[in-house]
């Protein structure tokens, strides 16, 4: 059964913290993304991946890094925490420009 | 401000009814739709990925058809059961390969 396991389903940070979030695929896709999700907005891009090293902003990045030193990783990285960044972090990869996502099953982030 | 709409953003529906509901993109640089679903405490799951005018796909008991010159789609459930109770997501990839999430459509399946 192919997966996107995240790290982490629930954390409970405090402001200023450094967060890690990580997220690993076994499907050999080229392509991985982040999104965060808010009650009332859609799924909004962090960052994207398509391939090892190298990263994309995406429509939100501002306050987030991300690491692909590997395939199958891909780490979102809260470097400061704020309040404003509680929210549902959802990772995902694809293979080709237009394939369907495939998901993992979030991490919920709370920042104290 | 999402360029991509979903209505209405949540709808109750009894079980052995049928229902659709809406998904608004812009109509140019159109290059595909994908429909997911997000039951509660999942992942969320692909159900279509459709790229060309007047496709329509059917997966069980859910359908979708597709107009990219009037930049809509619908998706149908027929005859609804309680475990079709999920968010419904739309999502638009333009032909520079960003893909835009509506807010989406959480429907709920009464006994």
């Amino acid at each position: 059964d192919v997966k996107v396991t995240q790290s982490s389903r629930y954390l409970v940070k405090r402001t200023g913290e450094k967060v890690f979030l990580e997220c690993v695929q076994d499907m050999d896709h080229e392509n991985m993304f982040w999104y965060r999700q808010d009650p009332g907005l859609g799924l909004r891009l962090i960052y994207f991946s398509y391939d090892v090293k190298m990263k994309e902003k995406g429509d939100i990045p501002e306050g987030y890094s991300v690491s692909r030193e590997k395939k199958e990783r891909f780490s979102l990285i809260l470097e400061s925490a704020s309040t404003n960044q509680t929210s549902m972090y959802l990772c995902a990869s694809s293979k080709g420009s237009a394939g369907e996502l495939f998901f993992g099953e979030g991490s919920r982030l709370t920042v104290l | 401000i999402l360029n991509v709409e979903q209505s209405p953003q949540s709808l109750h529906v009894q079980e052995g009814d049928s229902t659709n509901f809406t998904c608004s993109f812009p109509s140019s640089n159109f290059y595909a739709l994908h429909w997911y679903r997000w039951e509660t405490a999942k992942s969320p799951e692909a159900l279509f990925v459709m790229t060309l005018n007047g496709d329509e796909k059917k997966k069980g008991r859910i359908s979708a058809t597709l107009n990219t010159k009037e930049g809509y789609s619908y998706l149908y459930i027929k005859g609804s059961q309680p475990e079709d109770s999920a968010t419904y997501l739309c999502a638009f990839l333009d032909s520079w390969g960003k893909l835009q999430f509506g807010a989406g459509t959480q429907v709920v399946v009464t006994p």
